[in-house]
């Protein structure tokens, strides 16, 4: 079975700085999914960004990135200039490739944007 | 852009009742998902279903839960007799069939059992 961990259950940020979040997954799958979904106050699933396992490149979605390492089955997510309203919980999530694919998450951490 | 809409947003019941949300995924998608999240806790699966009937469920998915997709739009999970920790948000999710496309979130059912 596929597990995600989370290890920094809270992290805090100056505006305009940046933020690294970390992900660890275990995995015996060659090809899978990784995503960042951020779940603000209001509770929303909100999907950040999204990585293929089989792709070496590292995703990119504007401020958001990931630095994606399958060999040491990590996958960190880099927030560039931060903004009040990135304040929320992320969560890592994995899904495999096949099949009816679920999403097995992380216990997520709370990032705190202050002024 | 497409979503996946879920009602009501808040449900409030009394321990014993049953209760259903409601879900309307995103119309070309054709699988779909149940998920759970306890306050302060992770987001749980439950429950997932393609070609009207269940694909994969997981231990929390006991036999007080059912799901259903009683017409071409709606996707339902009931609960047949709550208890109180039954009490989370629950989330509804659907996919589109073609390659790994990411799951799509609707906003969430608040579920507070009394």
């Amino acid at each position: 079975a596929q597990t995600v961990t989370q290890s920094q259950p809270e992290m805090s940020v100056q505006e305009a700085e940046t933020v690294t979040l970390s992900c660890t997954y275990d995995t015996s799958e060659n090809n899978y999914y990784l995503f960042w979904y951020k779940q603000p106050p209001s509770r929303q699933m909100i999907l950040v960004i999204r990585q293929e396992a089989y792709k070496q490149q590292n995703a990119t979605e504007n401020r958001f990135s990931v630095n994606f390492q399958k060999a040491a089955k990590s996958f960190s997510l880099k927030i560039s200039d931060s903004q009040l309203g990135d304040t929320a919980m992320y969560f890592c999530a994995f899904m495999t490739e096949g099949g009816f694919q679920k999403l097995v998450f992380g216990t997520g951490t709370r990032l705190l944007v202050s002024p | 852009e497409p979503e996946v809409t879920q009602t009501p947003s808040h449900q409030v019941t009394q321990m014993g009742q049953e209760v259903i949300l409601r879900c309307v995924p995103i119309s070309n998608h054709l699988y779909f998902y149940w998920y759970r999240q306890i306050l302060g806790q992770k987001v749980e699966f439950l429950v997932s279903f393609y070609n009207n009937e269940i694909s994969e469920k997981s231990e929390i998915f006991d036999d007080q839960f059912s799901v259903e997709r009683p017409d071409g739009s709606n996707f339902t999970l009931k609960i047949r007799s709550t208890k109180l920790e039954d009490s989370a948000m629950y989330f509804c999710a659907s996919r589109d069939i073609l390659g790994n496309q990411p799951q799509h979130f609707g906003d969430g059912t608040r579920l507070s059992i009394l």
